[in-house]
């Protein structure tokens, strides 16, 4: 029983395309996460949101949208997708915002290359 | 923004032999994770400690905070340890406390 599931786990597609990344967690947690893992094993975050405060990191280009139908899902859309998106995309829960906070689950990520 | 640095960034160990990673981190901090990702690419959760020292098994962490820096024991290594090592903070100040930056890494490989 996955606790953080991100679906798919590869994605290849052609320059200007549009495509979402689904995540879905199962733990009960508030808070979730999208981080970016490039081609140097580099990880940075990309969203974090919860019921309350979507937190967008200003490096991250307008094509990149995170949408939250509820406190369990955060997808990610990507329109206009260009050959430097190509990276292991990762989606994270954890248990508070703002408090303590107990450490994150991540899932298995999500390849996707751009051609 | 908060540095966070991460050393040796390669290690090569023999089945057995017992390592220590670094990390230093630039400013405050009140949230501190070492993570280990799987040469599959799956990324677990090792410890949350912004403080203090926890233990898991052959892994034990310990971070000073009044010093910035963290410290990550792997003792009687192991094949399946292979993989790399990250470190992730988040500043005291601004931000928030669940955005994690995450350092560089080291990188792993233990053989048999």
């Amino acid at each position: 029983d996955t606790a953080v599931s991100q679906t798919p786990k590869y994605l290849v597609t052609q320059m200007g395309n549009d495509k979402s990344i689904k995540c879905e967690q199962n733990l009960g947690h508030d808070t979730m996460y999208w981080y970016k893992q490039d081609s140097k094993k580099f990880l940075k975050i990309m969203f974090s949101y919860n019921n309350k405060e979507l937190i967008i990191n200003e490096t991250v280009p307008n094509r990149f949208s995170p949408k939250s139908p509820d406190k369990a899902h955060l997808n990610l859309h990507i329109n206009s997708l260009e050959l430097g998106d190509s990276a292991v995309y990762f989606c994270a829960s954890s248990q508070g915002q703002g408090r303590v906070d107990y450490g994150y689950t991540f899932g298995s990520g999500t390849r996707l290359t751009v051609v | 923004g908060i540095q966070v640095e991460q050393s040796p960034p390669d290690l090569i160990l023999q089945e057995g032999a017992n390592s220590t990673l670094r990390c230093n981190f630039s400013d405050s901090v009140n949230n501190l994770q070492w993570f280990h990702q799987n040469p599959w690419g799956q990324l677990i959760n090792l410890f949350y400690i912004p403080s203090g020292t926890k233990q898991n098994g052959r892994l034990s962490a310990t971070t000073v905070a009044t010093e910035r820096y963290s410290l990550l024991y792997i003792s009687s290594s192991q094949t399946t340890d292979s993989g790399v090592y990250f470190c992730a903070v988040a500043p005291f100040y601004g931000g928030s406390q669940g955005n994690l930056i995450f350092g560089k890494g080291t990188k792993l490989s233990v053989k048999p």
